[in-house]
């Protein structure tokens, strides 16, 4: 069960916006819309930030949104903030009962 | 307010056993499908096993199959991870999560635990 493909890094300056893909196949990403992300912070537990591809939680920044085309889901991180340096994951269902997170990407805030 | 508290986790030699409990609390826990989760130190987030609400359906990664067993107690709140033969390959934090959204299948994951180490070393 291979991971879904999420670049290592990404960086960008305070109130900037980064985008981070979250590549999957037809299996996955591209059969399914129960794409969520997470952000987690050094030693502590996974945050849901992002569920069904688009949709934010309560209390969750209107500066996180989230997108999908095809194969490829997209976490977009609007006015980038200090507090957002962390590393996010996304995770997709996957045929037969499955799930598969992404490779994870490192975001810092120059 | 929904938490989840892990514990069980240790050290332990190679081929060895350990349960992993998740006490849940703030929830009708029989309503909710559960995952467990592993990060290796320095790693990314793993997907272990998942089980339905009720108990009746199970899924696991292709990594632990056959040698890990999830199941749950409705009755008490808790869920459960038995880890079986295990090996250094399976050295990692194990948290256990919610699903969204009740009587279905994990969409998301909204509520995790702190999480449990376990640790195979010889």
């Amino acid at each position: 069960q291979s991971a879904l493909t999420q670049p290592a890094s990404a960086s960008g300056f305070p109130e900037q916006s980064i985008s981070i893909s979250c590549t999957g196949t037809s299996s996955d990403i591209g059969a399914y819309n129960y794409v969520s992300w997470y952000q987690q912070h050094p030693g502590t537990a996974p945050k849901l930030i992002i569920y069904d591809v688009f949709s934010r939680p309560s209390g969750v920044s209107s500066r996180f949104s989230g997108s999908k085309s095809g194969n490829t889901a997209s976490l977009t991180i609007s006015g980038l903030q200090t507090e957002d340096e962390a590393d996010y994951y996304c995770l997709s269902f996957r045929t037969n009962n499955a799930y598969v997170f992404g490779t994870g990407t490192k975001v810092t805030v120059l | 307010e929904v938490q989840l508290l892990e514990s069980g986790g240790g050290l332990l030699q190679p081929g060895g056993s350990l349960r992993l409990s998740c006490a849940a609390s703030g929830l009708t826990f029989s309503n909710y499908a559960m995952i467990w989760v592993r990060q290796a130190p320095g790693k990314g987030l793993e997907w272990v096993s998942g089980i339905s609400g009720s108990g009746g359906s199970t899924y696991y990664a292709d990594s632990v199959q056959g040698r890990f067993i999830i199941s749950r107690d409705n009755s008490k709140g808790t869920l459960f991870l038995r880890l079986n033969n295990v090996s250094a390959e399976d050295t990692a934090i194990y948290y256990c999560g919610k699903g969204c959204r009740p009587n279905r299948n994990i969409d998301a994951v909204d509520v995790w635990g702190r999480g449990t180490m376990v640790a195979v070393s010889s």
